[in-house]
């Protein structure tokens, strides 16, 4: 156990619908990183906070959108979805604005299922 | 960034050691590799981190040649357990762009 929580576990949803996954870091962690993986992809960076402030941006789409509220939880909203949404999203975090490798811990990630 | 190359996948039986190597060419002087295990379902998990020579902890060791353009995981004695896929990544440390995961090698043990 990583000690960071994510929910749902599986969302199954229509094209065109709008979901939020929510992430709980690990206690004492201020930085909350989003991470989508699907089987075509691989495990590509979305978007990085870190108490509250976007910290890094990497292959997210406009219309999908993040933020961590400050009890440092986290949501990835992601709207208007389309079949190659599913995918599973992994949320991370670690202790400071940035992490030395050893010091990112994932959970265990939701399942989306765009139908 | 540096980009990493690695085998897509390789095969290895119970008990002997596995050896992956990752090929980063256009590594920089303050890049670090790291490499991460991630099973079916689950998130990344960290296994190992050098910057140069060999690196060892209770899991694997790490191999880096004096020109850091390669690296080479290894892993002792493996089980079952050890089926996952590897990455291998290179960035400064503590940098976003460490986050950058490639593609990655399926091990696969076989019994």
């Amino acid at each position: 156990d990583s000690g960071v929580t994510q929910t749902p576990k599986h969302l199954i949803t229509a094209t065109g619908q709008r979901v939020t996954l929510r992430c709980s870091p690990r206690s004492g962690d201020l930085s909350v990183y989003w991470y989508q993986q699907s089987l075509d992809q691989g495990l590509q960076f979305l978007i990085q906070y870190y108490n509250g402030e976007e910290r890094a941006k990497g292959n997210i789409l406009e219309r999908f959108s993040a933020q961590q509220f400050p009890d440092l939880h986290s949501e990835l909203n992601l709207s208007s979805l389309e079949l190659g949404d599913s995918a599973l999203y992994f949320c991370a975090s670690s202790p400071g604005a940035d992490h030395s490798g050893n010091t990112i811990y994932f959970g265990e990630g939701s399942w989306l299922t765009v139908v | 960034l540096a980009k990493t190359t690695q085998p897509i996948s390789m095969d290895s039986y119970e008990g002997q050691e596995v050896n992956i190597t990752c090929s980063h060419n256009n590594i920089a002087t303050n890049d670090y590799i790291t490499w991460y295990q991630q099973f079916p379902s689950q998130g990344p998990r960290f296994i190992i981190q050098g910057y140069k020579t060999k690196v060892t902890n209770e899991v694997a060791s790490l191999f880096i040649p004096a020109d850091r353009k390669s690296s080479t995981l290894s892993l002792p004695r493996v089980s079952l357990s050890d089926t996952a896929v590897y990455y291998c990544l290179v960035g400064t440390r503590g940098s976003a762009r460490q986050l950058t995961f490639g593609s990655g090698t399926q091990l696969t043990v076989l019994p």
